[in-house]
């Protein structure tokens, strides 16, 4: 079956230095993505979405990158954070709605701040 | 508004037993999930609805009911638990189709002795 991963389950970065997660899908057939958020103990939070339409998207400190051709998805964070330590997920959407019924999840990547 | 919630966030069980995780939103959304999280394998998708009336098996519903009689809550039911349901379930809500921004609860860490 087709399903979603992960480059590196753990990423290490100092302090105030830029984040690249990395996300590789393999359902040529999926239109939509998005990246979450877990902090320990805690539920899954939305960060941003992109659609299959669009090549990259912007939000506060963080972009998403989208590469159809090599079936790839990003997640860059600026200026990381102590705040920013947690586990990152990226899902995609290959239901028929086109929204969120039918997301598949990656594994994760935990991010770890170094000081 | 409180989002998701979900009950208990804690619970042991014997083999056999049975239980109901509560999940209940007030956000007015009309599709409601649940997913359960084990260690290396990420969210899975246990049952998902789309609005009151309306539930549909995810990818791994097996020893898992659901049903929603009301907009605001959605319950999970394991009628006889085994010791491969030890995990942690999130219930999640959206509005229907569009954005597929999914709320989660805190979550509920199940153990099946």
């Amino acid at each position: 079956g087709e399903s979603v991963g992960l480059h590196l389950p753990t990423l290490s970065v100092q302090e105030g230095d830029n984040s690249i997660i990395n996300c590789a899908y393999s359902n040529s057939a999926s239109d939509y993505f998005i990246w979450y958020k877990q902090e320990s103990g805690k539920g899954p939070q939305f960060i941003i979405d992109i659609r299959s339409n669009m090549d990259k998207r912007q939000g506060q400190r963080v972009t998403v990158l989208l590469n159809k051709t090599v079936k790839h998805l990003s997640l860059q964070i600026a200026a990381t954070q102590p705040g920013d330590s947690a586990v990152y997920f990226c899902a995609e959407n290959i239901g028929p709605g086109g929204g969120a019924d039918g997301l598949t999840f990656g594994k994760g990547t935990h991010l770890i701040i170094q000081p | 508004n409180a989002g998701v919630t979900q009950t208990p966030k804690f619970q042991v069980l014997k083999t056999g037993q049975s239980m109901t995780l509560q999940c209940a939103q007030d956000m007015n959304h009309e599709y409601m999930s649940w997913y359960r999280q084990d260690p290396g394998m990420g969210l899975r998708l246990i049952h998902y609805s789309v609005g009151a009336g309306i539930t549909d098996q995810g990818e791994v519903p097996n020893g898992y009911n659901v049903s929603r009689s009301t907009t605001e809550d959605f319950p999970l039911r394991l009628l006889s638990a085994a010791p491969s349901q030890t995990s942690v379930y999130f219930c999640a809500s959206s509005y229907s189709g569009g954005s597929g921004e999914l709320f989660f609860g805190e979550g509920s860490r199940l153990t099946v002795l």
